[in-house]
């Protein structure tokens, strides 16, 4: 059975500063993997998504997640925080093709000191 | 173009009342999800439709019942609420294409059952 654990519930960084967030997946067969963020009241919308053409995804926003097979992680981070960044963001397994049941982490909240 | 739309956007139920959660898209996916959000969780799949006329059990289905009778609907309906069901329910859609496929999500329906 596929899983997926976000290690941090809650990380808060300052504006301009670099960010990190952490998710380890678990998964019997060849992965697809992606990051969607959800902004207070809103609906989730894709940042990106692991298409195992290249290790290194790079998303919207200046986000970018690179895959490691070995360590069983896809970590998410950006150089530079924004305070626009503020939001939840879930990392998500896949494997089934056709009609994808996505499995979602716990999420991690972000927050953004100015 | 409005991509995924819900309706209602928040409700208030007594325990045994029914009702139904409408979703929408015109986007012409083929694949369309009810989801649940869980404070500390995330996402979880109720139901499932690969097209029109077909629907399918996802990860907690129970109490729950839908309905594809057109392509751009899907239906979900408490036919008796409980408590245990109050949540926040997304709906998504996804198209055959572009492996792994990202899927759209609505701006959710927020239902409190007293």
């Amino acid at each position: 059975a596929q899983s997926v654990t976000q290690l941090d519930s809650h990380v808060s960084v300052s504006e301009g500063t670099p960010v990190l967030l952490r998710c380890n997946y678990s998964s019997s067969y060849s992965p697809s993997l992606f990051w969607y963020v959800q902004h207070p009241n809103k609906g989730l919308q894709l940042l990106l998504k692991y298409t195992s053409a290249a290790t290194l995804v790079k998303g919207i926003n200046g986000f970018e997640a690179e895959f490691k097979k070995s360590e069983t992680s896809f970590h998410l981070t950006k150089p530079s925080a924004h305070m626009s960044d503020a939001a939840e963001y879930f990392c998500v397994v896949s494997e089934v093709q056709g009609a994808q049941k996505l499995v979602f982490g716990q999420g991690t909240r972000l927050t953004i000191n100015p | 173009n409005a991509g995924v739309t819900q309706t209602p956007k928040f409700r208030v139920l007594k325990t045994g009342q029914s009702m139904t959660l409408l979703c929408a898209q015109d986007m012409n996916h083929e694949y369309m999800y009810w989801y649940r959000q869980d404070p500390g969780m995330g996402l979880r799949l109720i139901h499932y439709s690969v097209g029109e006329g077909t629907t399918a059990k996802g990860e907690v289905p129970d109490g729950y019942n839908v309905s594809r009778l057109k392509k751009q609907n899907f239906l979900l309906g408490l036919e008796s609420a409980a408590p245990s069901q109050t949540s926040v329910y997304f709906c998504a859609s996804s198209n055959l294409m572009g492996l792994p496929e990202t899927q759209y999500f609505g701006p959710g329906t927020r239902l409190l059952v007293l």
